[in-house]
């Protein structure tokens, strides 16, 4: 156990319409990473929130929002969903801010029908 | 953006057996991770290792950051090593990982 838990573990919706992934970091750690692993892309970096300040952004889609509460946890919004969105996201999250040694959480499996 | 590439792409071992997986990447990075993720999805962190060698049990890893390449080694395997082992860099602001090297251990 990473000590990082993310909720739902499992996602099934229609394609148009709106989620909310929430991740909640282990304890201490102030740095949250999103991920999204699907099979034609691979693993790729979505964006990275250090103490509630967005601190880098990878392939995230303008469709895609994330955010980081003042208690830590976060928030990945998916609208306007498509097909191709389906796929296993994960949170992540380190103790600073400069991407070291990242524990991740067990993922989002995300299905769009 | 960086390319980072992994060989083999799939390997078979028989239980007890060494293994040697690589990752080179094409322009110089600020850190570089191997993680594993096992048959039920679960992504583990290995190492975190920009340059050097670090040993953790059966699994060490060696950074040649001046060469671009990092080796992951397995000694001794056991079924519970099959999974995906990916690495990922880190530079700028940025993460890039590479396609993974999918193991199976066989009994």
């Amino acid at each position: 156990d990473s000590g990082v838990t993310q909720t739902p573990k499992h996602l099934i919706t229609a394609t148009g319409q709106r989620v909310t992934l929430r991740c909640s970091p282990r304890s201490g750690d102030l740095s949250v990473y999103w991920y999204q692993q699907s099979l034609d892309q691979g693993l790729q970096f979505l964006i990275q929130y250090y103490n509630g300040e967005e601190r880098a952004k990878g392939n995230i889609l303008e469709r895609f929002s994330a955010q980081q509460f003042p208690d830590l946890h976060s928030e990945l919004n998916l609208s306007s969903l498509e097909l191709g969105d389906s796929a296993l996201y994960f949170c992540a999250s380190s103790v600073g801010r400069y991407q070291e040694t990242q524990y991740f959480g067990p993922g989002t499996r995300l299905l769009v029908l | 953006g960086i390319q980072v590439e992994q060989s083999p792409p799939d390997l078979i071992l028989q239980e007890g057996a060494n293994s040697t997986l690589r990752c080179n990447f094409s322009d110089s990075v600020n850190n570089l991770q191997w993680f594993h993720q096992n048959p039920w999805g679960q992504l583990i962190n290995l190492f975190y290792i920009p340059s050097g060698t670090k040993q953790n049990g059966r699994l060490s890893a060696t950074t040649v950051a001046t060469e671009r390449y990092s080796l992951l080694y397995i000694s001794s395997s056991q079924t519970t090593d099959s999974g995906v082992y990916f690495c990922a860099v880190h530079t700028g602001n940025q993460f890039y990982f590479g396609t993974g090297t999918s193991l199976t251990v066989i009994p």
